[in-house]
């Protein structure tokens, strides 16, 4: 079975600052590892995505982050934070083959002026 | 379409009603998902079609939900008897045949609020 843990459900950052959204999975076989966010009334965007291949993994707006096996975590990280990253952010995990999301519980970003 | 469109935004209902909500997916994505929000929660598998057929429904919660997709194109997700619980954003996202390119990144809607009261 798989599942995914997002650590912190809230993360305040003061703008400019580094973000760090943490993101633990498990799964008993090779994952595909997916970052989404969403912004207020609007459906889920993608951010990055990790299919097996290089292991950091750069997306759009600015955000990277890195698959590291021997820890089972994807943490997405941004150097400089911007107001207009505010949002929800969610982690997910699929298998090849069923391609059917598991969604980590979210983790709320707000960004100080 | 360009997107994943879904209808409607907004739903309220009473508790006991019977309520419809639809996607249409982008077009030629060959398989259709179907998620639950609740309030603080991440999206919860519900249903997932490839062509007309219902590959995987291990996520719909009782025998109250139903989704179909005869066509192959649009989805619709039905809920019989509605209960407080079921009030939610339900998301439908799309993406293309298994095996082609792109076939593990699902493309979202903005969802269909339902409030049951």
């Amino acid at each position: 079975a798989q599942s995914v843990t997002q650590l912190g459900s809230h993360v305040s950052v003061s703008e400019g600052a580094l973000v760090l959204l943490r993101c633990n999975y498990s799964s008993s076989v090779p994952p595909y590892l997916f970052w989404y966010v969403q912004y207020p009334n609007q459906g889920l965007q993608l951010l990055l995505k990790y299919t097996s291949a290089a292991t950091l993994v750069k997306g759009i707006n600015g955000f990277e982050a890195e698959f590291k096996k021997s820890e089972t975590s994807f943490h997405l990280t941004k150097p400089s934070a911007h107001m207009s990253d505010a949002a929800e952010y969610f982690c997910a995990v699929s298998t090849s083959g069923t391609y059917k999301y598991i969604f980590g519980t979210g983790t709320r970003l707000k960004v100080l002026a | 379409g360009a997107g994943v469109s879904q209808t409607p935004s907004n739903k309220v209902t009473e508790k006991g009603k019977y309520v419809e909500l639809r996607c249409d997916p982008i077009s030629g994505h060959t398989a259709l998902y179907w998620y639950r929000q609740s309030l603080g929660q991440g999206p919860e598998f519900l249903i997932y079609f490839q062509g007309t057929g219902a590959a995987d429904d291990s996520g719909l919660p009782n025998d109250r939900f139903f989704a179909v997709r005869p066509e192959g194109s649009v989805s619709t997700l039905k809920i019989q008897r509605t209960e407080r619980g079921d009030s939610a954003v339900y998301l439908c996202a799309s993406s293309p045949a298994p095996r082609s390119s792109g076939a593990n990144v699902l493309t979202f809607g903005a969802g269909s609020r339902l409030t049951v009261l």
